[in-house]
């Protein structure tokens, strides 16, 4: 079965930058889109990254993803670091049956 | 504004039968297939039912194949998942998404499974 693999958590400082990465345990990534998804405690997720490297209206151009057929993985990444963009953020691709398979999510810390 | 709003989250018994709704507004429900999917608490998301626009092609995750059933009503704007046999392991916040394009979440319905 296809899986998406995160790390666990990643933490930095505010005002940095951080990068999430999203590996493909088979196939190519670049075969499927990949969305990125923000989700706070208590609340749904809530899209951050579409098609790959598409930001929804409303998001900040300091969130961007993007593919790297090299290592078959996609990455999320947040510059100019905001404790508000502490979350749990979690990508989404497809397997080959276009079924929907999410990565494990990566909480983010910012201190 | 586009919007999806769940409900129909309960506390059942191990064995027993729920089902949730999820209504659409602000864009063409017909247009688009609808997804379920679950969290359970402190855990990931997982996704667990696919319909296509017309319900002609439906998929399952293997943890509900045989115990879930999605259905849609495009004249209602509306989506469904009936639940049966119940299991401890189903308690999650259930989401109704829109998964193309911008993909647009629901807020989430609790379904709590325990005697």
């Amino acid at each position: 079965n296809f899986m998406l693999t995160q790390p666990h958590s990643v933490s930095e400082s505010p005002g940095k930058t951080v990068t999430i990465s999203c590996t493909g345990s088979s196939g190519s990534i670049a075969s499927n889109s990949v969305q990125w998804y923000q989700q706070r405690p208590g609340s749904a997720p809530t899209t951050v990254i579409y098609e790959d490297n598409q930001r929804p209206s409303g998001v900040p151009d300091r969130f961007s993803g993007s593919i790297d057929s090299s290592s078959n993985s996609a990455s999320l990444t947040i510059s100019g670091l905001k404790t508000e963009d502490e979350a749990d953020y979690y990508c989404q691709s497809y397997d080959s049956g276009d079924h929907v398979v999410f990565g494990g999510g990566t909480k983010l810390t910012v201190l | 504004e586009v919007q999806l709003v769940e409900s129909g989250g309960d506390l059942v018994q191990p064995g027993g039968s729920l089902r949730l709704s999820c209504a659409a507004s602000g864009f063409t429900f017909s247009s688009y297939s609808m997804n379920w999917v679950r969290q359970a608490p402190g855990k990931g998301l997982e996704w667990i039912s696919y319909i296509s626009r017309g319900s002609s092609n439906i998929y399952y995750a293997d943890s509900v194949q045989g115990r879930f059933t999605i259905s849609r009503d495009n004249a209602k704007n509306s989506l469904y998942l009936q639940m049966n046999g119940l299991r401890a392991e189903d308690t999650a916040v259930y989401y109704c998404a829109q998964m193309t394009g911008v993909v647009i979440w629901g807020q989430g319905t609790l379904v709590t499974v325990s005697s």
